[in-house]
């Protein structure tokens, strides 16, 4: 049972353009969502994150939508550059704040590629 | 960047055959958490500490132990390989009280 599901593998836009990617999760206990990009034979790295309480969250170019009503989270990129290629994934946790064991639940990834 | 460091980076190994990944942190978080990426899955968690001697199971824990006998290591251990256990194995940590996990730089395995 997937529990957090990127449901488009691949992704491909131009530089300059936005780039969207969806996650979807099933599990109402889940309250704090995190995005994580991955380049080849490298560990994740942390982008971005967002509690329940908030439904949007924003860091420079990279902006994060909550939509708990719809158990839909989206990651924007604005602009997409070249070097934003890279596998991004996006997790779940039931709890914020650190109060439990902080255990992650993943989706299985959007490859994006961005063209110059 | 958050100092973790996995050893070996690369291990080929016979079905069978025990095996040992090392997860090494330098920052002394409480937390520390084994997956494996695997294509289709994402990532996912086979262990987890709490503490040192403090551990529990994952969502795939099935053919692997762990040990955490300091703050600073956590060791995953396949007992007896086998070719489902070939993947890359991430570790990753956090600080009590913090919701971001900081992950290594991976393991790949290959469990001929």
């Amino acid at each position: 049972d997937q529990q957090v599901k990127q449901n488009s593998p691949s992704l491909s836009v131009q530089e300059g353009r936005i780039s969207i990617l969806n996650c979807d999760y099933t599990n109402s206990m889940f309250d704090y969502f995190l995005w994580y990009k991955k380049y080849p034979a490298e560990g994740p790295t942390f982008l971005i994150s967002i509690s329940s309480i908030k439904d949007k969250n924003e860091d420079g170019r990279f902006t994060v939508f909550l939509n708990k009503s719809a158990k839909h989270l989206s990651l924007h990129i604005v602009p997409s550059q070249p070097g934003d290629s890279a596998v991004y994934f996006c997790a779940a946790s039931p709890n914020a704040g650190g109060t439990s064991y902080g255990k992650l639940t993943f989706g299985q990834g959007t490859i994006l590629t961005v063209h110059p | 960047d958050a100092g973790i460091t996995q050893s070996p980076r690369h291990k080929v190994t016979e079905t069978g055959t025990p095996v040992t990944l090392r997860c090494h942190q330098t920052e002394n978080h409480r937390y520390m958490y084994w997956y494996r990426q695997d294509p289709g899955h994402g990532l996912r968690l086979i262990h987890y500490s709490y503490g040192v001697k403090d551990t529990d199971k994952g969502e795939v824990s099935d053919g692997y132990s762990v040990s955490r006998s300091k703050t600073e290591d956590f060791l995953l251990t396949l007992e007896s390989a086998t070719s489902s256990q070939t993947s890359v194995y991430f570790c990753a940590i956090r600080a009590d009280g913090a919701d971001t996990q900081y992950f290594g730089p991976g393991t790949r395995l290959t469990v001929l």
